[in-house]
């Protein structure tokens, strides 16, 4: 099947720092989600982005389908963006989604 | 709108015992997946639903485990009887035709002793 690796595994950010967050994958898909998982355990959907560049407000995201890889950029780092980020991808369609093992993220004031 | 609701929270039940996980999806949506955390395996798919029919099932890991969708807007995760492996957070999400985008629940934090 296919292989998600996430990198770095665990990342601790002072506030107000930049960071990139990367998925590889090893094979072409056709669906690819960025999750966050905040210390409370809830799941969030950042972004749909199979390919192209996308932005949602301090938060942005790039894949390169045809390298097959990820990238989840986080400026201006707040506590409140502490936790587990998640890349998630399908190969078939929308649904048999394949998370990888996460980064992370901890933001100290 | 209310997002995807999931009874109960938290669940501890004795080895043996019958467990039902409870899910309502947000209004409108027509996909319904289950997954399963844990620290050994991470984030799984357990089975999905459209339109109240199961699709794929190719998840569930054995046949203690059984998932229902009697209607559109209520799901059940059936774990029968129960053992301790079977601890895990279980999260519903689901989505909308024509958007991949999925909208995951609280999740149930099951212990099973």
């Amino acid at each position: 099947g296919i292989q998600v690796e996430q990198s770095p595994p665990d990342l601790i950010l002072q506030e107000g720092a930049n960071s990139t967050l990367r998925c590889n994958f090893s094979d072409s898909v056709n669906n690819l989600q960025w999750f966050h998982q905040n210390p409370w355990g809830q799941l969030i959907n950042l972004f749909y982005i199979p390919s192209g560049t996308k932005q949602n407000g301090r938060l942005s995201a790039t894949t390169v389908a045809t390298e097959r890889y990820s990238l989840l950029y986080i400026s201006s780092s707040q506590t409140t963006d502490s936790g587990v980020y998640f890349c998630a991808v399908d190969q078939t369609g929308a649904n048999n989604l394949f998370f990888g093992t996460g980064t992370r993220l901890t933001v100290i004031p | 709108d209310a997002g995807v609701i999931q009874s109960p929270r938290h669940e501890v039940t004795e080895m043996g015992q019958e467990v039902t996980l409870r899910c309502k999806p947000i209004s409108g949506h027509d996909y319904l997946f289950w997954y399963r955390q844990t620290m050994m395996r991470g984030l799984e798919l357990l089975i999905y639903f459209n339109n109240n029919v199961p699709i794929d099932d190719s998840g569930m890991p054995e046949d203690r485990f059984s998932a229902k969708m009697p209607n559109a807007s209520f799901s059940t995760l059936k774990i029968q009887p129960s053992e301790p492996r079977d601890s895990a957070v279980y999260f519903c999400a689901s989505r909308t035709s024509g958007r991949y985008e999925q909208y995951f629940g609280p999740g149930t934090r099951l212990t099973v002793t």
